[in-house]
């Protein structure tokens, strides 16, 4: 079963800073398998990037994500007060799907 | 404009069975291009996939959930469902019912707002 790590664990930025948040498999993923979700408090996770690095629908440009394998960013260019929230990511290529524990990018 | 919406009960006993329902406006679970599953989230354990159902019935489950997990599509009422047998107090969650993007069972696109499910005597 993949095994998902996230880094840090908090992150404190100010607005307008860019932050990078790591994911890393604990075997290289299929396909580039991986996703990343964003969740605010009292909210379901909403879908920022698939397949590494596609954007869902209707997600601003200022999200990007990269990587390959077994090792992954997420970059969220100048944060605005709305992107202070909990990112998960997630492989979904192999049963059972695992999620990452989440990385909080808080003020 | 899709939406999702789960109910059912936000109180069950230990050994019994969890139920949930799930209400789909927008669009139809018939859609040959999705399936439907379930999510739910734990402080302890976070997130984790519990299961998804085409709407020929087809069902992919979490293997470590299989043996009390069952999820079941309802097209007349445009409804999917989720019980899961034999509770514990490791089944306290905040349960979400979602769209898949596509065919990639265990991705998902669109979810409801989520319920808290309690398991307590």
């Amino acid at each position: 079963e993949i095994v998902l790590t996230q880094s840090p664990g908090t992150l404190s930025l100010s607005p307008g800073e860019r932050a990078t948040l790591s994911c890393r498999a604990s075997q290289s993923l299929s396909s580039n398998f991986l996703a990343w979700y964003q969740q605010k408090p009292g909210q379901a996770p909403r879908l920022l990037i698939y397949g590494a690095s596609i954007r869902a629908t209707g997600i601003p440009d200022k999200f990007s994500g990269s990587g390959s394998g077994a090792d992954f960013t997420l970059t969220i260019r100048s944060l605005e007060p709305e992107d202070f929230a909990v990112y998960y990511c997630q492989q979904y290529g192999d049963s059972p799907g695992a999620f990452g524990p989440g990385t909080k990018v808080d003020i | 404009q899709l939406q999702l919406q789960e109910s059912g009960p936000g109180l069950v006993k230990p050994s019994e069975t969890l139920s949930l329902t799930c209400t789909v406006s927008g669009l139809s679970v018939n859609n040959i291009n999705y399936y439907w599953g379930w999510i739910r989230q734990t402080p302890g354990e976070g997130l984790e996939w519990i299961g998804s159902v085409y709407y020929s019935g087809t069902t992919y489950y979490n293997p470590s959930l299989k043996s009390r997990v069952t999820i079941s599509v309802d097209t007349s009422k445009n409804q999917f469902s989720l019980t899961l047998n034999s509770v514990t107090a490791a089944d306290t969650a905040f349960y979400y019912c979602a769209r898949t993007r596509g065919f990639d069972i265990m991705l998902f696109d669109s979810w409801g707002q989520g319920t808290l499910v309690t398991v307590s005597s």
